[in-house]
């Protein structure tokens, strides 16, 4: 089965900051790696997705993440935070050559400080 | 495009009524998903359609819940009867399987069960 861990489920950046937000997955082979985001009473939203290709994906909104397969791992940076980067946001994952099924993990809330 | 439409996108019933909450999907789209989403157990895939047809409904919590998807362009949650446990929000997904994997998500509806 495959599971999504966000660490932290909270984290607090400055305006202008670098943008962290962590996600490790378990899958015995390499799943389908997504990022949405969720701002407040609306739907999710797509930031950026690896299938295939290239490790490193760039995203909405100036969001980027890369695929490490060693670490298990699917990190979403940005370099420099904007106020209106505050939100919720899941890392998610499905098995590779599907359409369906995305686990998600519990979420990141993110928090923008002037 | 509208996107997913969810109706209503706030309902609030009291224990032991019925429930039902309705989607109309992206046009085209062959996938549809509800998902729940409370502050406790995050984003839980509940039960999804691939042509109309239910293909996993392992994530429904119990009987009281059902979900119908009579033709491409409509689908409905029922919940019968409603308890106070079942308040959170649920979103409605589509996706085409010639897509990108990428899942739209509706705007969502919160329900609150006095």
């Amino acid at each position: 089965a495959q599971s999504v861990t966000q660490l932290g489920s909270h984290v607090s950046v400055s305006e202008g900051a670098l943008v962290l937000l962590r996600c490790n997955y378990s899958s015995s082979v390499p799943p389908y790696l997504f990022w949405y985001v969720q701002y407040p009473n609306q739907g999710l939203q797509l930031l950026l997705k690896y299938t295939t290709g290239a490790t490193l994906v760039k995203g909405i909104n100036g969001f980027e993440a890369e695929f490490k397969k060693s670490e298990t791992s699917f990190h979403l940076t940005k370099p420099s935070a904007h106020m209106s980067d505050a939100a919720e946001y899941f890392c998610a994952v499905s098995k590779r050559g599907s359409n369906y099924k995305l686990t998600f993990g519990k979420g990141t809330l993110l928090t923008v400080n002037p | 495009d509208a996107g997913v439409i969810q109706s209503p996108r706030h309902e609030v019933t009291e224990m032991g009524q019925e429930v039902t909450l309705r989607c109309k999907p992206i046009s085209g789209h062959d996938y549809l998903f509800w998902y729940r989403q409370t502050m406790m157990r995050g984003l839980e895939l509940l039960i999804y359609f691939n042509n109309n047809v239910p293909i996993d409904d392992s994530g429904m919590p119990e009987d009281r819940f059902s979900a119908k998807m009579p033709n491409a362009s409509f689908s409905t949650l029922k919940i019968q009867p409603s308890e106070p446990r079942d308040s959170a929000v649920y979103f409605c997904a589509s996706s085409l399987t010639s897509g990108s994997y990428e899942q739209f998500f509706g705007p969502g509806t919160r329900l609150t069960v006095l």
